[in-house]
């Protein structure tokens, strides 16, 4: 069982925007930064946001990154096909002393 | 370019130690930390504990203290990361990761490509 909690799959027609949610406690979200990555099939994680909102080079601005309290969220719009992979939220968890991952999120575009 | 290259597959018996590696290219070894982080079978990602290339400087995920050990070889810019004591749960993909670039110290901007490990009577 995963510290940070996202819905396990999320989905969308081309063109649409859809919202992934994470959600933690004052450890992890709620006292620190969200990093999202982004895990297409049969490859690596690769790093999506960080710092909750900010995009990598090379990442397009149809990613977006948000926090409130103690959940996170994901925004992609203008959905493609190639959006199709697995999301994971991330943060250091300040009682663990150390990063904690959520379960993931599988995106489908239909 | 930047890049991160892992060892190859294993398949270990349950109780037996397994160490992948992970060498890095393209950057100052020592400016920057490397993490490891599985991932079970159809399972998410887990994050089991970084290292500081530049002081040795080490931080464990809580639940594998004392099994895992993560190391360096500067003069080769390899990262080493051994679990011990294998379980049939310590089946997995284990990637290397660098950490501390640009976009934070919690971050993890470059991935090696993944080892399976195989742990099975």
């Amino acid at each position: 069982q995963s510290v940070l909690t996202q819905p396990p799959s999320a989905s969308g027609t081309p063109g649409q925007r859809v919202t992934i949610s994470c959600s933690g406690s004052s450890s992890n979200i709620g006292s620190n930064t969200v990093n999202w990555y982004q895990q297409l099939p049969g490859a690596a994680p690769k790093l999506l946001i960080y710092n909750t909102n900010q995009r990598p080079s090379g990442v397009p601005d149809r990613f977006s990154g948000s926090k409130s309290g103690t959940s996170a969220s994901l925004a992609i719009s203008g959905l493609q096909s190639e959006d199709e992979a697995d999301y994971y939220c991330a943060a250091w968890d300040d009682s663990l002393i150390g990063v904690v991952f959520g379960g993931g999120t599988k995106l489908t575009v239909l | 370019q930047v890049q991160l290259v892992q060892s190859g597959a294993e398949v270990k018996k349950p109780g037996a130690s397994v160490k992948v590696s992970c060498k890095a290219s393209g950057y100052s070894f020592t400016n920057f930390g490397i993490s490891w982080v599985r991932q079970a079978p159809g399972q998410g990602l887990e994050w089991m504990g970084w290292l500081s290339a530049y002081n040795g400087h080490t931080n464990y995920a809580q639940k594998l203290q004392g099994r895992v050990i993560v190391t360096t070889d500067t003069s080769t810019s390899t990262a080493y990361m051994e679990l011990r004591s294998l379980r049939s749960d310590d089946t997995a993909v284990y990637y290397c990761a660098r950490k501390g670039g640009k976009y934070g110290s919690q971050t993890f901007d470059i991935w090696g490509q993944g080892t399976m490990v195989t742990v099975s009577s």
